[in-house]
């Protein structure tokens, strides 16, 4: 079965910084691109970031670029997302998912529950 | 960048009806357009993808068309597991884009 497990989302001030994980199990995980997309509040799905099966290629949405890494430990099967300079409109649950399809991964098939991240004082 | 509309924001249906929801895109797109479901609290499930291909599992009500600029799901008979919020989502050129999405009520 597969499954992927996102956690380390919490409460945080304005300018911190915060590392999202998802392990991942189930699936062979270094021949897959994965990806994190974020809903805030009441809002619709919003791309944050691919990374390859490999780790070499990554790619980010504007909004997030430059504050935000995305990279992955195949080793241990985990996906992470390095998010720095947080502002108030990075609130959001944060998603991790599979990308299939092409390379780079057109779409996303497995996904996680989510986790929440607040940025607020 | 390409933008996504989709249309309409809002749709009320009752059970057995054919419900169409819209994807229209800034410029001509290649094939690389995909749905998905949401329910409250979950995560999205994907529905449909390049263009017209069903995930495994979906099931045969759910189709997708077109070309273009312009996307659509069809529910062909809408069935109470059914009532959702549903995404279309672009990949072009290393950008990922979703939909604003439409949220499929009772009516």
């Amino acid at each position: 079965e597969v499954q992927l497990l996102e956690s380390g989302g919490i409460l945080i001030q304005p300018g911190g910084s915060l590392r999202l994980s998802c392990a991942v199990s189930g699936l062979a995980f270094s021949s897959y691109a994965m990806t994190w997309v974020r809903q805030a509040p009441g809002k619709g799905l919003e791309w944050v970031s691919v990374i390859s099966g490999s780790g070499g290629g990554t790619f980010y949405a504007d909004s997030v670029k430059g504050r935000f890494t995305i990279s992955r430990d195949n080793s241990k099967n985990i996906l992470y997302l390095q998010m720095n300079s947080l502002r108030a409109e990075d609130t959001a649950i944060y998603y991790c998912a599979r990308g299939v399809g092409a390379i780079p991964p057109p779409h996303f098939d497995y996904w996680g529950q989510g986790t929440q991240v607040t940025v607020s004082s | 960048d390409i933008q996504m509309t989709q249309s309409p924001s809002t749709l009320s249906a009752s059970v057995g009806d054919r419900v169409t929801i819209t994807c229209r895109a800034s410029q001509t797109i290649s094939r690389w357009l995909a749905w998905y479901q949401q329910k409250p609290g979950k995560a999205p499930k994907l529905l449909i993808y390049k263009e017209s291909t069903l995930a495994t599992g979906v099931p045969s009500r759910f189709s997708g068309s077109g070309s273009g600029t312009e996307f659509t799901l069809t529910i062909s008979s809408l069935q109470p597991d059914d009532f959702a919020t549903y995404y279309c989502q672009l990949y072009d050129n290393y950008s990922w884009t979703f939909g604003q999405g439409t949220k499929v009520e009772f009516k």
